[in-house]
């Protein structure tokens, strides 16, 4: 399996803040990697896919970057919403592993 | 505006078998991978499998010997069985459509294993 490993695990910012969460893939994984936020008690929703892509419908604040085994997702300017837990997932190989989660809290 | 509904039983006893559908709605169940997640209390996601809806399966090899994912496309459905569960197995279940990404989800649904 390719393991999935963000950092940082947990984080404190405020509202308008820069924010960069990172993850990095076992073995190459191409481009093939996906962000999801997810809201407490909320199903997880999709930010970006094959590591730039944004999804429509998502915010312009949010980008991602990489490829091979590192890749970026940076909130440009926090909103009250962005507090949640951030995810990456490989789409690669299967199983589709995710990271352990980055939660976002406020300073 | 495509919707996703998981429905079973919310709590399932140790050694038998977990039960969920998904129902699609908005869409078709042709093309796109259909997916079902857990995630345990607290904790992280973890992927279960797919299926094409073709029939082509693939499952997680931490779960392959208890997983079966089926499809039924004249009812725009997708089932999940987990067999022989334990409590590790107490998670929130989230059926999902993935293109690119896992762009559409269920609400998710608890299921408890315990007698």
């Amino acid at each position: 399996d390719i393991q999935m490993t963000q950092s940082p695990s947990s984080l404190s910012a405020s509202v308008g803040d820069r924010v960069t969460i990172t993850c990095r893939a076992s073995q190459s994984i191409n481009r093939y990697l996906n962000w999801y936020r997810q809201k407490p008690r909320k199903a997880p929703e999709l930010l970006i896919y094959t590591a730039s892509s944004l999804q429509s419908g998502v915010p312009s604040r949010f980008s991602g970057s990489g490829s091979g085994t590192d890749f970026t997702l940076i909130i440009s300017s926090l909103q009250p919403e962005d507090f949640a837990t951030y995810y990456c997932q490989q789409s690669y190989s299967p199983p589709y592993t995710f990271g352990q989660g980055t939660k976002l809290e406020i300073k | 505006q495509v919707q996703l509904h998981e429905s079973g039983p919310g709590l399932v006893k140790p050694s038998e078998t977990l039960s969920l559908t998904c129902t699609v709605a908005g869409g078709s169940i042709s093309s796109y991978y259909w997916y079902w997640v857990r995630q345990s209390p607290g904790k992280g996601l973890e992927w279960i499998g797919y299926i094409y809806y073709t029939g082509t399966t693939n499952y997680n090899p931490s779960l392959k010997s208890r997983v079966t994912i089926s499809v039924d496309t004249s009812k725009t459905q997708f089932s999940l069985k987990l067999s022989s569960v334990t409590a590790a197995d107490t998670a929130v279940y989230y059926c999902a459509r993935a293109n690119h990404g896992i762009e559409y989800w269920g609400q998710g649904t608890l299921v408890t294993v315990s007698s």
